[in-house]
């Protein structure tokens, strides 16, 4: 069965520091793809970061990186810099068909002035 | 702002009763897809439509349906509701059946009474 795990319910960090959230799967699937997306109070779900299983290089977008360990099936989200805009629910997501997207259970992070 | 609207924002039902959701693709998207999200949890994947046809369900009844409109806008059914339904109901548009980039509705807030 492919699960997608987040253990950190709940997260917080000041504003400015580095915040990393976590992401186990599982998977018997050699082709991937991996997703963090983060979810404000608008409920709109907006993609963060995207890794393509294949690909050894972590993707990165501007303040956001991840740290994709295939071994491991984990796949971290390192926010640098946090702003108070950051504040959301994260989903980590998983696609091994790219048709039915597995999400986890989600982390709500709160950014501190 | 994604392009993808959903009607209506909210809904409230009593149980037994029947919805439909409504849901107007970005332009240029030929694939709607369709998740659950209960309260306090990640999105389920129920199902998605692709060229009008149904292309991949989640583990989901088939009191749950859909269609596809010659626009590429969507429906989502749900006959004989339960209490268990009451969740707020995510859309997301792309392009070719694929979900390695989509983008997703505000979501319509349903509670069955």
């Amino acid at each position: 069965a492919q699960t997608v795990t987040q253990s950190q319910p709940e997260m917080s960090v000041q504003e400015a520091e580095t915040v990393t959230l976590s992401c186990t799967y599982d998977t018997s699937e050699n082709n991937y793809y991996l997703f963090w997306y983060k979810q404000p109070p608008s409920r709109q779900m907006i993609l963060v970061i995207r890794q393509e299983a294949y690909k050894q290089q972590n993707a990165t977008e501007n303040r956001f990186s991840v740290n994709f360990q295939k071994a491991a099936k984990s796949f971290s989200l390192k926010i640098s810099d946090s702003q108070l805009g950051d504040t959301a629910m994260y989903f980590c997501a998983y696609t091994y068909n790219n048709n039915d997207m597995r999400f986890g259970a989600g982390t709500r992070l709160t950014v501190k002035p | 702002e994604t392009g993808v609207t959903q009607s209506p924002t909210h809904l409230i039902k009593t149980r037994g009763q029947q919805v439909t959701l409504r849901c107007s693709s970005q332009s240029g998207h030929n694939t709607v897809s369709w998740y659950q999200q209960a309260l306090g949890q990640g999105p389920q994947f129920i199902f998605q439509y692709y060229r009008e046809e149904e292309n991949g369900r989640g583990n989901f009844p088939p009191r749950f349906s859909g269609l596809q409109f010659p626009n590429y806008s969507s429906e989502l059914n749900v006959n004989a509701l339960e209490l268990d339904d009451s969740a707020l109901y995510l859309c997301a548009s792309s392009r070719g059946g694929q979900v390695n980039i989509q983008y997703f509705g505000a979501g319509t807030r349903l509670s069955v009474l």
